[in-house]
């Protein structure tokens, strides 16, 4: 079975911009979790969907907007970049929504932002 | 406000000998506990967990020990061999909600 799978790798913008990052869960999986991690720091909890519905939303602004659609994929949108929003992006899927559940990573889009 | 640390940035151990690796915790409503590995250009792969019933959990090489009362975990990996050479993670939720908090990380190089 494919693992989750994260589009594209690597993407450059410069400040001011749009971006849409995409992931696919693994097959089955209903939950679709959202970091950001920054070099030198541990993955930051953006967001969780689960079954369409957003269950939870960690400490980011309002540029970050985040969808899940029927088949359970996602998309994260992040608006008026800023040079902070440079990271590596990861989308993780678990079966349910609550943390007990074991989350499997994607591999990760590198955002860079100039 | 970083309520889950792993204070150790880098560690080096030998091959065949134990690597240990501390995480601590602030937030006493956490109750699960993962160590998730990463190598470069990969996303995390869980390890290991733990839920706070438990004091041990085994599996293999690995075992995750976790003292409630000093809100500290620690990973054993036993012995150590070079493939274990990644950068370990160690992750925290709470019943109530439905996000992990991470550390920050620790690099592990095991030495042949």
């Amino acid at each position: 079975d494919a693992g989750v799978t994260q589009s594209p790798t690597h993407l450059i913008k410069t400040r001011g911009q749009q971006v849409t990052l995409r992931c696919s869960p693994i097959s089955g999986h209903k939950s679709v979790s959202w970091y950001q991690q920054v070099l030198g720091q541990g993955p930051q909890f953006i967001f969780q969907y689960y079954e369409k519905e957003e269950r939870g939303r960690g400490n980011f602004p309002d540029r970050f907007s985040a969808r899940q659609f029927p088949n359970y994929s996602s998309e994260l949108n992040v608006n008026a970049l800023l040079l902070g929003d440079s990271a590596l992006y990861l989308c993780a899927s678990s079966f349910y929504s609550k943390a007990y559940n074991e989350q499997f990573f994607g591999p990760g889009t590198r955002l860079t932002v100039l | 406000d970083q309520q889950v640390k792993q204070n150790s940035p880098s560690l080096s151990v030998q091959e065949g000998r134990i690597s240990i690796l501390n995480c601590d915790y602030t937030n006493s409503m956490f109750d699960y506990f993962l160590w998730y590995k990463k190598y470069p250009a990969e996303g995390p792969t869980f390890l290991i967990s733990i839920s706070s019933i438990k004091d041990k959990n085994e599996d293999g090489r690995f075992t995750v020990f976790l003292n409630k009362s000093a809100k500290h975990l620690s990973l054993h990996i036993v012995p150590s061999q070079p493939g274990d050479s990644a950068v370990y993670f160690c992750a925290a939720s709470a019943n109530t909600g439905n996000q992990f908090y991470f550390g920050t990380g620790t690099s592990l190089t095991v030495i042949p």
